[in-house]
């Protein structure tokens, strides 16, 4: 059984960095051919692709968040990590963690979702 | 930078049909595009409709189904039920590891 599930915090002042981890069960990303997504939604608005991670290491970032953002793995604790520097108002939204499916470009499990305030 | 279009909102009666669509505001979407959708009702999660255009993942209903028509990505909900009614995202991969998600299409069941 597949599960994920983000955990940070839920507040977070402007100009501070966040850090998110997404907790996994039921796969490895050490597993050849696994990829995982964050992604985020800010309140009332779509949903916004951030970055990724393979099983090899390699990542990919969101064109337009790319300076601000680093993501990573830790695959003895089976989780993946976020971080986002030089956090603003805008950058409020629910974050979500997702596992790619099979062929790896479409996403087929999901986290429940952490929301983060930026607020001074 | 290369936009995913997506309709705001349809309306749809109970047992009928509708056609979500899923374009790019250059250029056409094909299957290298690897169209996915994903259904989101309020306060929860994204849960995965189609993927690769054209499959439907684990357990969802055979009412909802991928294609591509003419130049976009289709989603067609066809029975419409009132627990339907919920936000679509399309998603299409675009190459060098990136995925971006369209602005979503609202449905009313009603």
């Amino acid at each position: 059984q597949v599960t994920l599930k983000e955990s940070g915090p839920a507040l977070v002042k402007p100009t501070q960095t966040l850090t998110l981890t997404c907790t996994f069960s039921g796969f490895s990303l050490s597993t050849s051919e696994m990829r995982a997504s964050w992604i985020r939604q800010p309140p009332g608005k779509a949903l916004e692709w951030l970055a990724r991670i393979d099983w090899d290491d390699d990542k990919f970032y969101s064109t337009s968040l790319k300076t601000r953002l680093t993501i990573s793995k830790d695959t003895s604790r089976n989780q993946m990590v976020l971080t986002m520097t030089n956090m603003d108002p805008v950058d409020t939204a629910t974050y979500y963690c997702a596992r790619h499916g099979r062929g790896g470009h479409s996403f087929d499990y999901w986290g429940q979702g952490t929301p983060v305030t930026v607020s001074s | 930078q290369t936009v995913v279009t997506q309709e705001p909102s349809f309306s749809v009666s109970p047992g009928g049909t509708v056609t979500l669509t899923c374009g790019l505001s250059s250029g056409s979407v094909s299957i290298s595009h690897y169209p996915s959708w994903y259904q989101q009702t309020p306060g929860q999660a994204p849960r995965t409709l189609i993927y690769d255009t054209n499959t439907r993942s684990s357990g969802v209903p055979e009412r909802f189904s991928g294609a591509l028509l003419g130049n976009k990505a289709a989603l067609t909900i066809t029975g419409a039920q009132a627990d339907d009614e919920s936000d679509y995202y399309c998603v299409l991969y675009m190459g060098r590891g990136i995925n971006v998600f369209g602005a979503g299409t609202k449905v009313t069941v009603l």
